[in-house]
């Protein structure tokens, strides 16, 4: 079972950073977040993943709160191209399996 | 790099019929993995192999499946007889090393079985 909770959808207008919430209580100090994403009819994109402490690529930042019970998915500037499934995910250190939950829904309105 | 291909893109085919989907990893990645997506059951993974060698099978749903790595550069997923409870949009994935990293995945194979 997914050991994450989301929110099933949000918007956000395009141009606006988009703030994407997940709880992790359970996490054990081995296990990563990963941040997966699914555009309609194509298969899942990694985004981006960390441990402990804040992490930032060319798609997007990842805010993990000190007790690493939950974290943020930032997309600075969404773009209507950013409407997608977005999946928390914790995964075990060495692990190589990704449980997906349900992700939320996010919709970048114009 | 093409990334992960997959084929066919889209298959249709009877009940009962043999269906082999077909999956080419990024060259170089050490790890394939096949999932299956669904309405009601969302991503699930199916089986992956590190090194070609099957890992872990526990989410096959049944001996109808099976999987295959012959070598690094090629996958099969097959199903018979199928049945259309199968129908369902089939991903394959690889990765560089085992347990580290990101996936990445292909852009499917949509099977419908009636």
């Amino acid at each position: 079972d997914a050991k994450t909770t989301q929110p099933t959808s949000m918007d956000c207008a395009e141009g606006r950073a988009a703030n994407l919430p997940c709880n992790h209580s359970t996490i054990s100090g081995n296990e990563y977040v990963y941040w997966y994403r699914q555009i309609h009819s194509q298969g899942p994109q990694y985004i981006i993943h960390g441990l402990k402490n804040n992490e930032t690529n060319e798609m997007a930042s990842l805010i993990i709160t000190e007790d690493r019970k939950s974290s943020t998915l930032i997309l600075p500037h969404a773009t209507l191209r950013d409407t997608a499934v977005y999946y928390c995910i914790v995964r075990e250190g060495g692990s190589e399996k990704l449980v997906f939950g349900k992700g939320t829904k996010l919709t970048v309105n114009p | 790099d093409a990334g992960v291909i997959q084929s066919p893109r889209h298959e249709v085919t009877e009940m009962g019929q043999e269906v082999t989907l077909r999956c080419k990893p990024i060259s170089g990645h050490n790890s394939l993995f096949w999932y299956r997506q669904t309405m009601m059951r969302g991503l699930e993974l199916l089986i992956y192999f590190n090194n070609n060698v099957p890992i872990d099978d526990s989410g096959m749903p049944e001996d109808r499946f099976s999987a295959k790595m012959p070598n690094a550069s090629f996958s099969t997923l097959k199903i018979q007889p199928s049945e259309p409870r199968d129908s369902a949009v089939y991903f394959c994935a690889s990765s560089l090393i085992a347990g580290v990293g990101e996936q990445y995945f292909g852009p499917g194979t949509r099977l419908t079985v009636t």
